[in-house]
């Protein structure tokens, strides 16, 4: 079964570095979408793209980060200055176009800021 | 502000019994709500969504939504171990996109 895949699994980097994490999306998949999730806390959403380009974003999704989909498999997001408080699990997820309310998470990527 | 919100717990139930859960919601335009399943360290998992006010049953699990009290709870009926795990109420409103997530119940299945 096809399954939407994340990598790295962990990164860890310094404050102020920049990370990219990367995203493999299901191949018939239109609608693509980034959340995050600090230990113990809710799921955030970030940002959704669709037909390349963001279809929305959330307060959280400022001008630090950005999103991507450099070719036709993967979906990245990308984060310039990293700080201590986005240390969290960053999921991403996809649906197709036939499927408005199914959305599949990957593994995730646990990221931690020094 | 949009908000979900969800009893902490944990909820302990006995293996075979039936779970409840329920969740609230603040905005009277939400369209979509959803429960997911998310086991420690892992991805949430979507076990149903519900749009119409009433019951939608899926096998073991029952979604049941009304609008105009803004809850939406999930029955886990013959409760197993395995489904010992935090599940969490999600909503979507007007816009497409965007999903409002609480915070999740943990649930505890004692055998």
């Amino acid at each position: 079964e096809p399954e939407v895949t994340q990598t790295p699994s962990h990164q860890v980097t310094q404050m102020g570095q920049e990370v990219i994490l990367r995203c493999v999306p299901i191949s018939n998949h239109l609608y693509f979408y980034w959340y995050r999730q600090i230990l113990g806390q809710k799921v955030e959403f970030l940002v959704s793209f669709y037909n390349n380009e963001i279809s929305e974003k959330s307060e959280i999704f400022d001008d630090q980060f950005s999103v991507e989909r450099p070719d036709g498999s993967n979906f990245t997001l990308k984060i310039r200055s990293t700080k201590l408080e986005d240390s969290a699990m960053y999921f991403c997820a996809s649906r197709p176009d036939s499927q408005q309310e199914t959305q599949y998470f990957g593994p995730g990527t646990r990221l931690l800021v020094l | 502000q949009k908000e979900v919100e969800q009893n902490s717990g944990p909820l302990s139930v006995p293996e075979g019994a039936i779970a409840s859960l329920n969740c609230t919601y603040s905005d009277r335009g939400s369209q979509s709500f959803f429960w997911y399943r998310q086991y420690s360290g892992k991805s949430p998992e979507l076990i149903m969504f519900i749009y119409s006010n009433g019951d939608k049953e899926d096998g073991r699990f029952t979604a049941q939504l009304n609008k105009a009290s803004q809850y939406v709870s999930l029955l886990i009926r013959d409760s197993q171990p395995s489904d010992s795990a935090t599940y969490l109420c999600a909503v979507r409103g007007d816009s497409n996109y965007q999903l409002i997530w609480g915070a999740g119940t943990k649930l505890i299945i004692k055998p």
